[in-house]
């Protein structure tokens, strides 16, 4: 166990539908990472939160969003749903607003689009 | 625009030799990490690379960074059917936040 939860595990759902991952950092940690894991693109950065606050932007579509609350876990929301959507999600977390000693990896949430 | 190119991208190892794993990226970068995925499991982190020269070495596995060639490599010595899994490097940029990851390699340990 890493320490870094991400719920649920797994989740199946249809095109245009929307989904909330959820990601509870580490103890202690404050920056909460998003990353996008497909056959096709690899691992790409979504977006970063530290202490609440959007930080860092990457490849993240209109059509998802993402918040941290006062509890430091971060949701991440999907909508209108495609089926090119279909990914592993990860959820990483450091102690700071970037990390000298690395990353801590949750086990991600695998999301089917049918 | 930062990439991350590993190779290969796929490498079939026998038991008991020695391989490599290369990363290069294209700009500069303070960070580099390497990382061990197991089929459908999360990522583990495995060392990470601070500075030109750096070298950092875990059981079976050494990772070296060469900073001037925006080279990093994993040294395999010795493989075990336990190291088959696929290995990620990641760059961070410098006063970044996020990591580019390249694209993986396979590794497979026969016996």
């Amino acid at each position: 166990d890493s320490g870094v939860t991400q719920t649920p595990k797994h989740l199946i759902t249809a095109t245009g539908q929307r989904v909330t991952l959820r990601c509870s950092p580490r103890s202690g940690d404050l920056s909460v990472y998003w990353y996008q894991q497909s056959l096709d693109q690899g691992l790409q950065f979504l977006i970063q939160y530290y202490n609440g606050e959007e930080r860092a932007k990457g490849n993240i579509l209109e059509r998802f969003s993402a918040q941290q609350f006062p509890d430091l876990h971060s949701e991440l929301n999907l909508s209108s749903l495609e089926l090119g959507d279909s990914a592993l999600y990860f959820c990483a977390s450091s102690p700071r607003t970037s990390s000298s000693y690395g990353y801590t990896f949750g086990s991600g949430t695998r999301l089917t689009v049918v | 625009e930062l990439k991350v190119e590993q190779n290969p991208l796929f490498l079939s190892m026998q038991e008991g030799k020695n391989y490599t794993i290369y990363c290069n990226y294209s700009t500069t970068s303070d960070r580099l990490y390497w990382y061990r995925q197991d089929p459908g499991k999360s990522l583990e982190s495995l060392f990470v690379l601070l500075s030109n020269g750096a070298v950092k070495q875990e059981g079976r596995l050494m990772a070296s960074l060469d900073t001037k060639a925006r080279l990093s490599t994993l040294h395999i010595t010795a493989a075990v059917h336990d190291l088959s899994a696929t290995y990620f490097c990641a760059v961070r940029r410098a006063a970044g936040n996020k990591l580019t990851f390249g694209g993986g390699t396979r590794v497979l340990v026969k016996p």
